[in-house]
């Protein structure tokens, strides 16, 4: 089983302040998911991604599979990038979708 | 598209009592899975299905079955109710290997 650790668990930031999460997982695998839960409890999927890094909008996440270590950025955050975010990689190297290990969350607020 | 959509949003049993969760993808997503969050806990897998007829049993399937007769379709039926199984049920649904596609969950409550 993949023992995930998001850290930290919970952010308070400040609009416009860089913001950096982080996921570190026990087992190699091929691919990792980052998802968004709303307050109201709704949860998006951000990103999968296998190596090096994506972009969208103002969400950045990398990732360094040897290192077994994943983070998301978010640049000039906004509050309402306050969410739970959650780390998600596979149990194993095989990268199956349906077997996810889903990190507890980091909690981020963010005041204007 | 309306995407996931999971009905009922809230749900109030008895111990004992029985329900079923829908769950309707309109994406035409082989892959279809059902998840529990407890408080402070990360999502856990019930069950999943990789095709209409197909399913398998997740991480914590004890008290729960599922069918996938269609594509579209995958209940979650509750039998005999347990205090155990408050928490709040989303339902997800996939390509293979690609980003999840959530309904806006259900929360339950067995008293």
């Amino acid at each position: 089983k993949n023992e995930v650790e998001q850290s930290p668990q919970n952010l308070t930031a400040q609009e416009g302040e860089f913001i950096t999460i982080n996921c570190s997982y026990s087992v190699g695998i091929s691919a990792l998911h980052w998802l968004q839960q709303h307050p109201g409890g709704g949860i998006v999927s951000l990103f999968m991604l296998s190596s090096g890094k994506k972009k969208h909008g103002r969400l950045i996440a990398t990732i360094n599979i040897q290192e077994k270590h994943s983070s998301l950025h978010i640049t000039a955050s906004h509050p309402r990038d306050s969410a739970v975010y959650i780390c998600a990689p596979p149990e194993g190297s095989g990268g199956s979708n349906y077997k996810l290990t889903f990190g507890k969350g980091t909690l981020l607020t963010v005041n204007p | 598209n309306a995407g996931v959509t999971q009905t009922p949003k809230f749900r109030i049993l008895k111990i004992g009592q029985s329900m079923t969760l829908q769950c309707t993808q309109d994406m035409n997503h082989n892959y279809m899975y059902w998840y529990r969050q407890d408080p402070g806990m990360g999502l856990k897998l019930i069950y999943y299905s990789v095709g209409a007829g197909i399913t398998d049993k997740g991480e914590v399937p004890n008290g729960y079955n599922v069918s996938r007769s269609t594509t579209e379709d995958f209940p979650l039926r509750l039998e005999l109710a347990a205090p155990s199984q408050t928490s709040v049920y989303f339902c997800a649904s996939s390509p293979y290997n690609s980003p999840l596609h959530f309904g806006n969950g259900t929360r339950l409550t067995v008293t």
